[in-house]
């Protein structure tokens, strides 16, 4: 089945650790996300990349860091500088952005608890 | 910048209609999309509207008007599995890497 998948589902950390947050798809999708998501809010993007070993940053960068050198993985890491991590992450995928109607395909989500 | 605008939250019965309006501001505008998202779930795609008018997809549909900044979704014969937040997302022309601004999402409560 193709789709995108995150883990864990569950994460609990103490403050001042730093946390990566596994996210893997196998749509062949060029482009990825991250986003950010805080109880009863919309999505904020934090980091997006269109391609292989390049990404650029969102509107929240601040905090985290990315890497993408395989196509199909896009790990999220949340730093201990970022001051209020706890939130539910969301990764998500899409085709060449080039293309105009071109949906984001979602993965289930990591909600991510800092003690 | 973008601003984009959906009321909080809307209560309906079950069999109702219910409308959920969108306003947004942005230069470029390059698209809007409609998701829906259950409680500690992921987004799923619902609608996308480029050109002015309706979409209609079975009991949902989603209405634009570009000159005004404004769309709705229209979800008609309301089930209980509807109870879901709903999330309207902008793009912009030449938006690097597809990217979309997603307005602060509608909680909608369905009563029986």
């Amino acid at each position: 089945d193709g789709g995108i998948t995150q883990s864990p589902k569950y994460l609990f950390r103490k403050e001042g650790q730093n946390v990566t947050l596994s996210c893997e798809q196998n749509l062949n999708h060029d482009a990825m996300y991250w986003y950010r998501q805080d109880p009863g809010q919309g999505l904020r993007l934090i980091y997006y990349s269109q391609i292989v070993n390049d990404f650029q940053k969102g509107d929240i960068a601040e905090g985290y860091s990315v890497s993408r050198e395989k196509k199909e993985s896009f790990p999220l890491t949340v730093t201990s500088a970022q001051k209020n991590p706890t939130a539910f992450y969301l990764c998500a995928s899409s085709m060449n952005s080039v293309i105009p109607y071109n949906e984001q395909f979602f993965g289930p989500g990591t909600r991510l608890t800092v003690l | 910048g973008q601003n984009i605008d959906q009321p909080t939250e809307m209560t309906a019965t079950e069999g109702a209609i219910v409308q959920i309006n969108c306003t947004y501001q942005t230069s470029g505008f390059n698209g809007l999309f409609w998701y829906q998202q259950h409680a500690g779930e992921a987004p799923t795609f619902l609608s996308y509207n480029v050109l002015d008018g309706l979409e209609e997809k079975g009991r949902f549909s989603s209405f634009l008007s570009r000159s005004k900044g404004y769309s709705y979704l229209l979800l008609k014969e309301l089930q209980m599995k509807d109870s879901a937040s709903y999330l309207c997302a902008v793009r912009q022309i030449k938006a690097a890497g597809n990217k979309l601004t997603f307005g602060g999402g509608t909680r909608v409560l369905v009563k029986p």
